[in-house]
């Protein structure tokens, strides 16, 4: 079946440095690749989408100035938080879309602590 | 933009029970997907469905297109059901939103 590996697992940075965390699909090429966060007690929220001969498109209040993401393939993405502060504490999830299908599969996330 | 409300907010249920869970959204959506958020956090795709009904295992979701809204129906609960529960539908941007979910505690 379709699978997305996230790493790291877990991360802590401390404050006004940065992290940089991969997402790859395992056995099948995504079409495209969605970046979440969940913060502490609320839902997740899109960073931003990745779409094959597309520009990536972030969400408001998320800019590549902070998370800017590669996409070099069709399996392989990574994100960095730049500059991490403690509002960018949560679990960052990537979500691929296999081929043409509608369904998002998700790793299991990083979870991003800063100190 | 798209506001995604699911209730109940939070559920308790004695295992064996079924449970119930809602979920509305505000705009169109290609698709509406149903996940688990197990209590460290990872993320299943339970199911995947536009419109009308789906089955797998003991889940069953329904999905009413032109009333923007979508139920899944957990049959004979189990312990290891306890998680929180997210919908989240998607449109044709391409863009999932989620609801802040139901969290489900199923008691022995």
């Amino acid at each position: 079946g379709a699978l997305v590996y996230q790493y790291p697992r877990r991360t802590i940075c401390k404050s006004g440095t940065s992290m940089r965390m991969e997402c790859q699909a395992v056995g099948f090429q995504a079409t495209s690749v969605a970046w979440y966060r969940q913060s502490p007690q609320k839902t997740f929220e899109l960073i931003a989408l990745s779409t094959v001969n597309s520009a990536i498109k972030y969400e408001q209040n998320f800019t590549q100035e902070k998370f800017p993401i590669s996409h070099p393939n069709l399996s392989f993405s990574s994100m960095t938080v730049l500059n991490a502060y403690l509002e960018d504490r949560g679990l960052y999830l990537c979500g691929a879309r296999l081929g043409s299908q509608n369904t998002l599969y998700f790793g299991a996330g990083t979870r991003l602590s800063v100190l | 933009g798209q506001q995604v409300q699911q209730s109940p907010s939070s559920l308790v249920l004695q295992e064996g029970e079924n449970a119930e869970l809602q979920c509305n959204f505000s705009s169109t959506a290609t698709q509406l997907q149903w996940f688990y958020q197990s209590p460290g956090g990872s993320l299943v795709s339970l199911l995947s469905n536009p419109s009308g009904t789906k089955h797998t295992g003991r889940l069953t979701s329904t999905t009413v297109t032109k009333e923007r809204r979508s139920s899944l129906h957990i049959s004979s609960s189990q312990t290891t059901d306890s998680g929180t529960y997210l919908c989240a539908p998607r449109t044709n941007t391409g863009k999932l939103t989620f609801g802040d979910g139901t969290v489900l505690t199923v008691k022995p």
